[in-house]
């Protein structure tokens, strides 16, 4: 079955720290490329990164850029988002994709508050 | 980050067609065309359309995606109830070197 699980949400303080992670299975992980995207409570969805196959291009919308970081492990079929100096408006369920958007996760909600 | 603009809702009657619009600009939409995603509360995206207006396998003949200029649009005949949902577009902007989601549409079936 094709999947793809996120973890590693939680409730965290704002300025405080979070690194999530997507495991891929039931498809040849290291052929594409993902991305994440997160969506806050009743909002739409925004683009967060993307990362290529071979890691050695990463974008990312302009709000997390210096914040976040998204990183991969083709060997671990897996795909992180290391999320750092986080701020309320951080508050968003997280999904993994792959970049063509035709596999998604279920999705893990980080939520910053204190 | 500029998005892409969509309007916030349409309704339309049971069995009727609904197009669903999606401006941008020469940089995303009239570069590269746009995607199309629909969300059913509680549930992750998923795809309807992709690049060059492709449909993705298992996908209803009834979505139909189109491009003119800067403007996207999905097209979704012989409205069932279970196509009330929210629909987004995306596209790639080069400008931005980024993904852009425009805000979405909730449609709703009469």
């Amino acid at each position: 079955e094709v999947q793809l699980v996120e973890s590693g949400g939680g409730l965290v303080q704002p300025g405080g720290s979070l690194r999530l992670s997507c495991a891929a299975s039931g498809f040849t992980f290291s052929i594409y490329s993902m991305s994440w995207v997160r969506q806050a409570p009743g909002r739409g969805l925004e683009w967060v990164a993307n990362i290529n196959q071979d890691a050695r291009e990463k974008y990312y919308v302009d709000s997390v850029k210096g914040r976040f970081t998204i990183s991969r492990d083709n060997a671990k079929n897996s795909l992180y988002l290391q999320m750092n100096s986080l701020r309320a408006e951080d508050t968003a369920v997280y999904f993994c994709a792959t970049d063509g958007f035709d596999i998604w996760g279920q999705g893990t909600m980080v939520t910053v508050s204190s | 980050q500029a998005g892409l603009t969509q309007p916030p809702s349409v309704s339309k009657g049971l069995r009727q067609t609904a197009t669903l619009t999606c401006t941008g600009n020469s940089n995303n939409v009239g570069d590269q065309g746009a995607a199309w995603l629909q969300q059913h509360q509680g549930h992750p995206p998923k795809l309807l359309s992709y690049r060059d207006n492709k449909r993705p396998s298992g996908i209803s003949e009834r979505f139909s995606a189109s491009t003119s200029g800067n403007t996207a649009s999905l097209t979704i005949t012989g409205l069932q109830p279970e196509d009330e949902a929210d629909y987004y577009c995306l596209a790639w902007d080069s400008s931005l070197s980024a993904r852009v989601f425009g805000g979405g549409t909730k449609l709703t079936v009469l």
